[in-house]
């Protein structure tokens, strides 16, 4: 079962704020984080374990509430790199990975 | 770390026609997953190996694909007899225990 994303797309200025979430149907082991440019591979963010963790680099975190199977990735104080398609990535039972639809966020200047 | 490797970067073929692609993966990494994609969505499962064993196909996938890793390192995909809906980004990705899977640039596939 796919995890639905959202929102669908978003536009921001620089410096502005977004929040992306997935929301799965199923129970989740981990949840993987991807920003992909057009025309290039998936690039990884971050990964998420159960346990409701909290991870983040720079201006980039995630969280992951595994109750109620649902991840959210936050940027802040965004730049114009951050401009691209965000995917996350479920793992319930195996090892392979379910992506959501997709998430198309553009920063302006 | 290299990162992962697919060949080639662009396929255009005539319907019926079968291609072939490859993969090597990061050397490290033991096993090697293959998606799908189109314009507009996430990357779709399509198998992946542990080492040399294929350990999981998806339902979706016609019997005209077939892939294989015959040492454990590197992967070829072969699509028997090409139809238009095969036509698609397929990428490889490479990890390994709870490390992150990593993408390469992926093949695309044009079918006439």
């Amino acid at each position: 079962q796919q995890p639905v994303q959202s929102p669908q797309a978003v536009i921001l200025r620089e410096g502005e704020d977004a929040v992306i979430n997935c929301s799965s149907s199923k129970a989740l082991y981990s949840v993987h984080w991807y920003r992909q440019k057009h025309g290039e591979a998936p690039i990884f963010l971050m990964i998420l374990l159960k346990g409701g963790e909290q991870k983040g680099h720079d201006k980039i975190s995630a969280s992951f509430n595994e109750k109620k199977q649902q991840s959210s990735l936050y940027l802040t104080a965004s730049q114009l790199s951050y401009s691209g398609t965000y995917f996350c990535g479920t793992e319930g039972d195996g090892n392979k990975l379910v992506f959501g639809a997709g998430t198309i966020l553009r920063v302006k200047s | 770390d290299t990162g992962v490797s697919q060949d080639p970067r662009h396929k255009i073929t005539k319907r019926g026609q079968n291609v072939t692609f490859r993969c090597d993966p990061i050397s490290e990494h033991n096993r090697l997953y293959w998606y799908r994609q189109t314009l507009g969505q996430g990357p779709e499962f399509l198998t992946y190996f542990q080492n040399e064993a294929q350990l999981e196909k998806s339902r979706l996938l016609s019997d005209r694909f077939s892939a294989e890793r015959p040492k454990g390192s590197f992967s070829t995909l072969e699509i028997q007899r090409t139809e238009q809906g095969d036509s698609a980004m397929y990428l490889c990705a490479s990890g390994s225990g709870n490390q992150p899977q990593h993408f390469g640039d992926g093949t695309r596939l044009s079918i006439l």
